[in-house]
C-alpha cells in the first residue's frame, strides 16, 4: 500500500515557468512533509519541508502548499531554471515512527532553456 | 549538514556473489538508514541500524539477504548477499544528526548491477 502518492511522474517546463508537483497522503498521523531534490548520480538532498500547522512555506523560489483537510501538499517552483532539472521526491514521516521517511515515487522535472 | 561517504560508488557483480557497501559519516550519529532505489523508482527503506543493537528491517527485507553491521557511531555496512539481477539497484545510506532532528542526509549511493 503506497502511503504517499506523487504526480506527475514527469514534467517539462519552459525556463521562467512555474513547476507544480503534487502529493497526497493517507496516514493522518504524518506530521512532517519534506521535499527532496535528486540530481543524477547524487543522493537526495532536502529542499524544503513543512509541518501541518501551517498552510504554506516559502523559501526563495520554492513554496510548499499544504491542505490538511484534503491530505495533500504540493511543491511550486517559481521562475523555473534549467538548473532545477532533477528528480523531486515528496515524503512524509511522523514522530511516532521516529520520523522514518515514506517517499513518493518521484517526479522527473525538465526545464527547457 | 552531515557529510556521508559511501563506497563503492558503483559495481558490477556476478549473480550468486555478495557485495558489501560501506558508509562513513563525518560525525557521530545514533541512527543510520539503508535505502534501495530501483531504476526510475522511489526510495524504499531496507533497515534502520543503531549502534549497539540489531538492525530493524522493514517488511520484505530480511537479515540473511541484507546483513548490516554498525560497529561504531560513524560507520555502517550493508551486504547484499547471494545476488540476483533483481538486486540491481542504487543503495543509499542515510542519517540524521540526532533523534530530534528531522532532516535526513544521504550518501551519493552505490549503483549495483548484477549480471
Amino acid at each position: 500500500q503506497q502511503q504517499v502518492k506523487q504526480s506527475p511522474q514527469s514534467l517539462i517546463v519552459q525556463k521562467g515557468g512555474i513547476s507544480i508537483i503534487n502529493c497526497a497522503y493517507e496516514n493522518t498521523a504524518f506530521d512532517y512533509f519534506p521535499w527532496y531534490q535528486q540530481f543524477p548520480g547524487k543522493g537526495p538532498a532536502l529542499l524544503i519541508a513543512i509541518r501541518p500547522d501551517v498552510s504554506e512555506k516559502k523559501e526563495g523560489r520554492f513554496t510548499i502548499s499544504f491542505n490538511k483537510s484534503a491530505k495533500q501538499f504540493s511543491l511550486h517552483i517559481m521562475d523555473s531554471q534549467p538548473g532545477d532539472s532533477a528528480t523531486y521526491f515528496c515524503a512524509a514521516s511522523m514522530r511516532g515512527s521516529n520520523y522514518k521517511l515514506t517517499f513518493g515515487k518521484g517526479t522527473l522535472l525538465t526545464v527547457n532553456p | 549538514s552531515a557529510v556521508i561517504s559511501q563506497k563503492p560508488s558503483r559495481d558490477i557483480c556476478q549473480r550468486g556473489t555478495s557485495l558489501t557497501i560501506q558508509c562513513q559519516v563525518d560525525s557521530q550519529v545514533t541512527m543510520m538508514f539503508w535505502y534501495r532505489q530501483q531504476p526510475g523508482q522511489s526510495l524504499t527503506l531496507i533497515a534502520t541500524a543503531n549502534q549497539g543493537s540489531e538492525a530493524t528491517y522493514e517488511s520484505g527485507f530480511v537479515i540473511d539477504k541484507f546483513p548490516i553491521s554498525r560497529p561504531n557511531l560513524t560507520f555502517s555496512t550493508l551486504t547484499v548477499s547471494n545476488m540476483s539481477p533483481e538486486d540491481s539497484s542504487i543503495y543509499l545510506c542515510s542519517t540524521r544528526r540526532d533523534s530530534m532532528n528531522t532532516e535526513a542526509f544521504f550518501g551519493q549511493g552505490t549503483r549495483l548491477t548484477v549480471v
